[in-house]
């Protein structure tokens, strides 16, 4: 079944470092969505990648899907307080429209 | 257009009790997912609905949980005789089509079974 695995559990970094959280699976990926959830929030979709090798850029945020589909990153650059929170990649599947969660990177920002 | 409403935001309920959370997804949206999420973990996929059609309780527990989503008013999650093991915050999320589509997140409705 699908089944998306995420790292790192969790991230502490200095204001101004760079973040990169993970997102692997065994199987191919239909698509890649990311979602944040600020503390005590509801998840926010950020983005979707659906294409192989795409990238993807918001402002400090970019976004990679792996050339075989397998993978996925979500890369901050110069972190900011107002990056803290959880960053999920999520699967779905174009088969069943089911919408499946990795297990997130939680990030925390020192200022 | 309002955004994915769930409510109540916070539901205290007995051991044995029921629970009932509600959502009402966005305008337009037939497609709902719900998903649980105790502290500091992920979010973990329950069911997913369509209008008057359960397409995937996979995630769901086979005793004591049930969900619905009629032709009118909201979806419906409901827990019964609730144990404290229950006490999560869940979610709902609605998307247009389920196909390709990001999904809109209510703001959950905390759970605590007491």
């Amino acid at each position: 079944g699908q089944q998306v695995m995420q790292i790192p559990q969790y991230q502490h970094v200095q204001e101004g470092e760079d973040f990169t959280t993970y997102c692997n699976s065994s199987t191919t990926l239909s698509n890649i969505q990311w979602y944040k959830q600020r503390p005590g929030g509801h998840p926010v979709f950020l983005i979707q990648l659906v294409k192989s090798g795409e990238v993807k850029k918001q402002k400090r945020l970019t976004f990679q899907f792996g050339e075989a589909k397998k993978n996925s990153s979500l890369h901050i650059t110069a972190t900011q307080t107002t990056d803290v929170g959880t960053y999920f990649c999520a699967e779905l599947s174009s088969n069943t429209g089911k919408l499946i969660f990795g297990q997130g990177t939680t990030l925390q920002v020192k200022p | 257009n309002a955004g994915v409403m769930q409510n109540p935001r916070h539901l205290v309920r007995r051991r044995g009790q029921e629970a009932r959370l509600r959502c009402s997804p966005m305008k337009g949206h037939s497609h709902v997912y719900w998903y649980r999420q105790l502290p500091e973990e992920g979010l973990k996929f329950m069911v997913y609905l369509q209008k008057e059609n359960i397409i995937d309780e996979s995630g769901m527990p086979k005793e004591r949980f049930s969900a619905e989503f009629p032709k009118e008013g909201p979806s419906i999650l409901r827990i019964q005789q609730v144990v404290r093991g229950d006490s999560a915050a869940y979610f709902c999320a609605s998307s247009p089509t389920g196909m390709g589509t990001e999904a809109f997140f209510g703001q959950g409705t905390r759970l605590t079974v007491v």
